[in-house]
């Protein structure tokens, strides 16, 4: 199994471009998560899904949506990228177990707006 | 890798030391907890977890520990070695999430001499 693995790694973007940042996992896991990581800060939760067609706002979802149309996919799309948007972002996801801890994260995708 | 380690709150320790992390977390009605370490360039991996009904767990190595009475998180690593260093997350369950989303806390960065 791959995992959870993200697409790209690292990306810049202009002020007002749009992008998508890929995300699947290939455990059959029910819930998926999109987070995002500034510097010096822990994670904040922007979207999560509890399975395919499901998807719910997290912490901080302003300026991202989502979509899930397969359990193994779960794009996150920025639509009109702002300076503010400039983060680190994982996407997680986990086993329909009471084991939440037992989240899988990606290596991650390293965004800059300018 | 990616840098998550500006602006943490730093331990430095030799190699052999005993090591204690703290974490002050923000909902007393919280039921669940869990320390996560996260190695430059990756996602967060599981180490421990405890429920709001205990007050102390121990794994390999490591012990946590928590007092609910001042919404206080500890996790000490005994005979930390250089591989321990990383930056340590403490995570909740706030209500109602249903126990499908995770609250980080900010992290302390580990720095491990030899």
């Amino acid at each position: 199994n791959a995992g959870v693995t993200q697409t790209p790694k690292f990306r810049i973007l202009k002020i007002g471009q749009s992008m998508t940042l890929q995300c699947a996992q290939d455990m059959n896991h029910n819930y998926m998560y999109w987070y995002r990581q500034d510097p010096g800060m822990g994670l904040k939760l922007i979207y999560y899904s509890v399975g395919a067609g499901i998807t719910d706002k997290g912490e901080v979802p302003n300026g991202y949506n989502v979509s899930r149309s397969t359990t193994e996919d779960f794009p996150l799309r920025l639509e009109l990228a702002a300076p503010s948007q400039t983060s680190v972002y994982f996407c997680a996801s986990r086993p329909t177990t009471d084991r939440i801890y037992e989240q899988y994260f990606g290596p991650g995708t390293r965004l800059t707006v300018t | 890798g990616e840098s998550v380690g500006l602006h943490l709150p730093t331990l430095s320790v030799q190699e052999g030391d005993n090591s204690i992390i703290n974490c002050a977390y923000s909902n007393s009605a919280s039921d669940y907890f869990i320390w996560y370490k996260q190695e430059s360039g990756k996602g967060p991996q599981f180490i421990i977890d405890i429920r709001s009904n205990m007050d102390k767990r121990q794994g390999q190595r490591v012990t946590v520990l928590l007092n609910k009475t001042v919404k206080h998180l500890s996790l000490q690593i005994a005979a930390t070695q250089p591989g321990d260093s990383a930056v340590y997350f403490c995570a909740e369950i706030p209500p109602p999430s249903g126990y499908s989303t995770l609250t980080f806390g900010k992290g302390t960065m580990l720095l491990v001499s030899p």
